[in-house]
């Protein structure tokens, strides 16, 4: 059962051009999260998705990032008009369906790095 | 708003020493999960140790163990005979049923030769 994979693992851009970070959760989970690292700092959550549904974006910035999570294919964290304040470690995790009371374990993949130069 | 807390940004031990690492957490919530997380040069994410808030008993793997005092929002995480292989950055987090996993800020932690 392969783990958590991300792709690109590393990714420059030129400030004003897009990124696009691809997830594909573990077989068999329906959860994905998606956390940025900063240097020098921890991970901070981004966005939860589903298939087909944002569940929490509290941790997006209001603008340039969007996240979607297609009923087929990978979970897609999208930055627009990259400014070098984007650049950073984003890790996706994902989990399992969730039952009642304590969430479940979430499974981190390798990390994309983007730097915007 | 749930925080955690690592008082020590780095940290130094001589190789097969024992280190403790602080972690302190704010919530309101009475059933979470805590963390410990190793974050080595490679930048992947590795779970040490996981504890259940309900659970009384600390949770150990192998070399590794933690002080959870749940009381005093306390959860920090020892390693037993250190190994050169330890030498990352580790960070301590929490989790409720909101799922987002919440992190501290990390301690670098240097295992010397």
């Amino acid at each position: 059962n392969a783990g958590v994979m991300q792709n690109p693992r590393h990714l420059v851009r030129r400030r004003g051009q897009e990124a696009r970070l691809r997830c594909s959760p573990m077989k068999g989970h329906s959860h994905v999260y998606w956390y940025r690292q900063l240097p020098e700092e921890g991970l901070k959550f981004m966005v939860y998705l589903q298939k087909e549904n944002i569940i929490d974006e509290s941790g997006m910035p209001k603008e340039r990032f969007s996240a979607e999570f297609p009923k087929e294919g990978p979970s897609i964290l999208r930055i627009q008009q990259v400014v070098r304040g984007d650049s950073a470690a984003y890790f996706c995790a994902s989990s399992p369906l969730l039952g009642q009371g304590l969430p479940y374990e979430q499974y981190f993949g390798p990390g994309t790095r983007l730097t915007v130069t | 708003a749930q925080t955690v807390t690592q008082s020590q940004p780095e940290m130094s031990v001589q190789e097969a020493e024992t280190v403790t690492l602080s972690c302190t957490y704010d919530t309101s919530e009475n059933n979470y999960y805590l963390f410990w997380y190793k974050q080595p040069p490679s930048r992947q994410m590795i779970l040490v140790i996981r504890q259940e808030a309900y659970k009384q008993q600390n949770a150990t793997e192998n070399r590794f163990s933690v002080n959870f005092q749940k009381a005093a929002k306390s959860f920090s995480l020892k390693i037993s005979d250190s190994q050169l292989g330890d030498t990352a950055m580790y960070f301590c987090a929490f989790q409720n049923r909101d799922d987002k996993i919440i992190f501290g800020k990390g301690t670098r932690l240097h295992i010397l030769p």
